[in-house]
Parts: structure tokens; C-alpha cells; sequence
């Protein structure tokens, strides 16, 4: 069955640092892989996506995420946070399936 | 054009009773996810229906049920409900067919059992 591991539940980054949030997933065959972001009482909105078409992806609001397939992982990357980004954070893998296995989500915070 | 959308917005239920929450996908998306988002369990998927066929099913007893209509749109029953049946659930809506599409998703419903 497939699994996601995001690396810590909560992330505290000040305004301007790098968001590194990290997301390992467990398949002997890459999946399809996700972000979402879900802000406070609201539903889940697609950061982006991997589909193997590139192992860098490139996503809204600035994030972007690598596949590497040695190292079964898609961190989720920003170079500069800014303090609209501070929501919880989603991995995503689907498979063959059609179904999305969730990781248990990392909450970032962003400091002034 | 309109988005997800799922009522009601909040559920307040005894143990025991039935909830039914409700859930319209994009026009022209054909598939529609429920996922149960717990506290301190993360989202967890429930179930997925695909042209008005249940297609697949998570690790949840028989009492969480649900269907899809002709139109797209699907419901979510949950029987005889348990205190730990207190979540949000989202539905999330994606166009058919072969391939793991992009899953757009609703605002949710909270569910509450008292």
C-alpha cells in the first residue's frame, strides 16, 4: 500500500527565509505526486503537481518541489516566505488506483 | 465558473442518528472523493465514485455509504454515528477517465457528533 511521510508536522520559518518542507513517499513505482495547502477552514488548493514529465515542478504562489526517484522524496520548496504562506501543507501520492494517499500534513508558520 | 461546493457548511448530531452530507463537483467532472479529515488522523480517504459507480473504497466500516447521481453531484451517508465520527469531510471532484487527474476540492462539512 502507498504510503507519504511528511518530515515534521510543524515548521517555523521567518518572513524572507527558505520553506523547506519535506515529503517521502513509499512506492516501487513513481506515483503521480502532490501539494496541497489548506488554509484555515477552507478546503485544499492544488500547489502543484508531478507527473514525470520533469522532476522539477514549478507550482503557484511561488513553491515549487523535485522528484528524486534514489530518494523517494518531493520537497516542497520556496526561496523567500512571505506571511501569506502560513497554512498547513499537504503531500500527495496516487497511484494506479486512482486514489490520493495524504501524509498527515506540516503546519508552516511564518514569522515576522 | 463555480467551484466545489458541499452542504451543509456545519452538522450537529447525537450518537446514533444518520448524517447525510452533500457535495457538487465542477461542471463537466465526472469523479467525486470523499475524504474524512480527523484531528490528529490527517485525510483519509473514504470513497470514490465515478460515473455513478462506486469505483473504490477506504478502510471504513459498511455504516459510511454514499452515491452519485445522474448529474455528478454525490452524497455521503454515515449511519448510526460514533463520537469519533467528528471530522470535516471534503469531497473533491476531478474529470474521469484513465490517469490520476488534478482533485479540486470543496470547502467541507463539519461534522459534529455530540
Amino acid at each position: 500500500a502507498q504510503s507519504v511521510t511528511q518530515l515534521g508536522s510543524h515548521v517555523s520559518v521567518s518572513e524572507g527565509a527558505l520553506v523547506l518542507l519535506r515529503c517521502n513517499y513509499s512506492s516501487s513505482v513513481p506515483p503521480y505526486l502532490f501539494w496541497y495547502v489548506q488554509y484555515p477552514n477552507q478546503g485544499l488548493q492544488l500547489l502543484l503537481k508531478y507527473t514525470s514529465a520533469a522532476t522539477l515542478v514549478k507550482g503557484i504562489n511561488g513553491f515549487e518541489a523535485e522528484f528524486k526517484k534514489s530518494e523517494t522524496s518531493f520537497h516542497l520548496t520556496k526561496p523567500s516566505a512571505h506571511m501569506s504562506d502560513a497554512a498547513e501543507y499537504f503531500c500527495a501520492a496516487g497511484g494506479s488506483n486512482y486514489k490520493l494517499t495524504f501524509g498527515k500534513g506540516t503546519l508552516l508558520t511564518v514569522n515576522p | 465558473e463555480a467551484g466545489v461546493t458541499q452542504s451543509p457548511t456545519h452538522l450537529i448530531k447525537t450518537r446514533g442518528q444518520q448524517a447525510t452530507l452533500r457535495c457538487s463537483p465542477i461542471s463537466g467532472h465526472t469523479s467525486v472523493y470523499w475524504y474524512q479529515q480527523a484531528l490528529g488522523l490527517g485525510l483519509q480517504f473514504l470513497l470514490w465514485y465515478d460515473e455513478g459507480e462506486e469505483r473504490n473504497r477506504g478502510n471504513f466500516p459498511p455504516r459510511f455509504s454514499g452515491r452519485q447521481f445522474p448529474n455528478y453531484s454525490s452524497e455521503l451517508n454515515v449511519n448510526a454515528l460514533e463520537l469519533e465520527d467528528s471530522a470535516l469531510y471534503l469531497c473533491a471532484g476531478t474529470l474521469g477517465g484513465q490517469g490520476m487527474n488534478e482533485q479540486f476540492f470543496g470547502p467541507g462539512t463539519r461534522l459534529t457528533v455530540l
